[in-house]
């Protein structure tokens, strides 16, 4: 079946560095793509999706291209804030069915 | 716009206690309703999907169910709430033309069972 994995955190990084989260899909057909960013003590909000090769998704400065030659949708972001400290989920949507990678954990220290 | 709402926020039940959670949809009509937890440290287990009112499909076998009595309203029960219940719920929309394509997370209720 259709799966997403996602690199493991978590991840911690000093504010103003460059921030690449992993992510990798299997899936038959063509799915969407999607980012979701999950702060402490709350449910989860779109960041970004990407509905065909090649597209890029983007939203606060984070960024993710669909590669589907390497099954991927990395999320970058060029100089993270403390305020960007959350979990991050990959997730696609194949027809009907949504799957959602285990999340990463990202903390940003000032 | 749509909005998402759940209740309560927070919760704290004793082990073998009956359990309700709602959640409602505004500004949008036939969204497919999705129900998740999300243990500590862990991430989205899907437990139910509704297409429709009073239709229902279980992800995993637990001692929950849930329910869909009205279009935009889904509510996850239990008759006796184990250990392993303690969790974060979400509930998730999607909806018709032009916004099928994404789920929309509600804020969550975090379920602590002792």
């Amino acid at each position: 079946g259709d799966s997403v994995t996602q690199m493991e955190g978590p991840v911690t990084l000093s504010e103003e560095a460059f921030l690449t989260i992993n992510c990798t899909y299997t899936a038959t057909g063509y799915p969407s793509l999607f980012w979701y960013v999950q702060y402490p003590g709350e449910g989860l909000q779109l960041l970004l999706k990407a509905t065909k090769a090649d597209d890029k998704g983007s939203n606060k400065g984070f960024e993710a291209t669909y590669r589907k030659e390497t099954t991927s949708f990395h999320l970058e972001k060029g100089s993270v804030q403390v305020s960007d400290s959350a979990v991050y989920f990959c997730a696609l949507r194949n027809n009907n069915d949504m799957r959602f990678g285990a999340g990463t954990r990202l903390t940003v220290k000032p | 716009s749509q909005t998402i709402h759940q209740w309560p926020a927070t919760l704290v039940q004793p082990v073998g206690s009956p359990l309700s959670l709602e959640c409602t949809v505004e500004g949008t009509s036939n969204p497919n309703l999705y129900w998740y937890r999300q243990a500590a440290g862990r991430g989205l287990q899907l437990l139910f999907y509704s297409v429709g009112i009073g239709q229902i499909s279980s992800e995993v076998p637990q001692n929950l169910s849930a329910s869909r009595p009205q279009d935009r309203q889904f509510i996850l029960s239990s008759k006796k709430l184990l250990l392993s219940d303690s969790g974060f719920y979400l509930c998730a929309w999607r909806g018709g033309l032009g916004l099928a394509d994404t789920q929309y997370f509600g804020p969550g209720t975090r379920l602590t069972v002792l």
